[in-house]
């Protein structure tokens, strides 16, 4: 299994509401990243987990809200998020380092409205 | 500052034609070089990855060349079909970090 579950596939979602994304991986990886990508252009590395823990917050606004359950789980809770935030949102997981290849999921394509 | 610079940044070729697109970097400590195929709307889906001592990696019609000299890297389509149509982005790793470092990507269109 090299797939990366992304869930749910589109959201849409008020500027007061209050959700979460979620993404899944069952290969034993042990890094798992959120990406956040606007139209035209390149992902953007918004959090990395190593082992269940932060490892790297790339200065994202408080109302994304990154959980690491455990080690096949990654969520994002999206709060009182604007407009500008509507964007495709990526979930990767690897083994641990950069150094090795990232598996991506299909992400979820966020509205905000 | 580490970058990676692609071009062209748009193709358009006929179907069955043979293309060649440039990934420029300069990342440091370099570990990894990594082309990627991503479809509109939907995650990127891993083509080729190449280390430091590889020079040449095929993935049945996808061919990448690292020159890791000139820092320099190329992905050579073969024969492309409707079905290449998407932007390949070259993602380059420096060693002992978590952060790849995207490239602003190729966006390929094959026509029939």
């Amino acid at each position: 299994d090299t797939e990366v579950t992304q869930t749910p596939k589109h959201l849409v979602m008020g500027m007061t509401n209050k959700k979460s994304l979620k993404c899944e991986q069952h290969m034993g990886h042990r890094a798992m990243y959120w990406y956040k990508q606007k139209a035209k252009k390149p992902p953007e590395l918004m959090f990395v987990y190593s082992y269940e823990k932060l490892s790297i917050n790339e200065s994202v606004p408080s109302r994304f809200s990154p959980e690491c359950p455990n080690s096949s789980l990654l969520n994002l809770h999206l709060h009182a998020l604007q407009p500008e935030d509507s964007a495709l949102y990526l979930c990767a997981s690897s083994h641990t380092g950069g150094n090795t290849e990232a598996f991506f999921g299909q992400g979820t394509r966020l509205t905000v409205v | 500052k580490n970058q990676v610079e692609q071009s062209p940044q748009s193709l358009i070729i006929l179907e069955g034609k043979n293309c060649t697109l440039q990934c420029n970097y300069t990342v440091s400590p370099f570990s990894n070089l990594r082309w990627y195929k991503q479809d509109t709307g939907r995650g990127p889906v891993s083509l080729t990855i190449m280390t430091f001592s590889e020079n040449t990696k095929s993935n049945g019609r996808y061919t990448a060349t690292l020159d890791a000299d000139t820092k320099q890297s190329s992905l050579h389509i073969t024969a492309s079909q409707l079905s290449d149509s998407a932007s390949y982005i070259c993602v380059v790793s420096a060693r002992g970090t978590y952060k790849y470092i995207f490239g602003t990507g190729t966006r390929l269109k094959v026509l029939a």
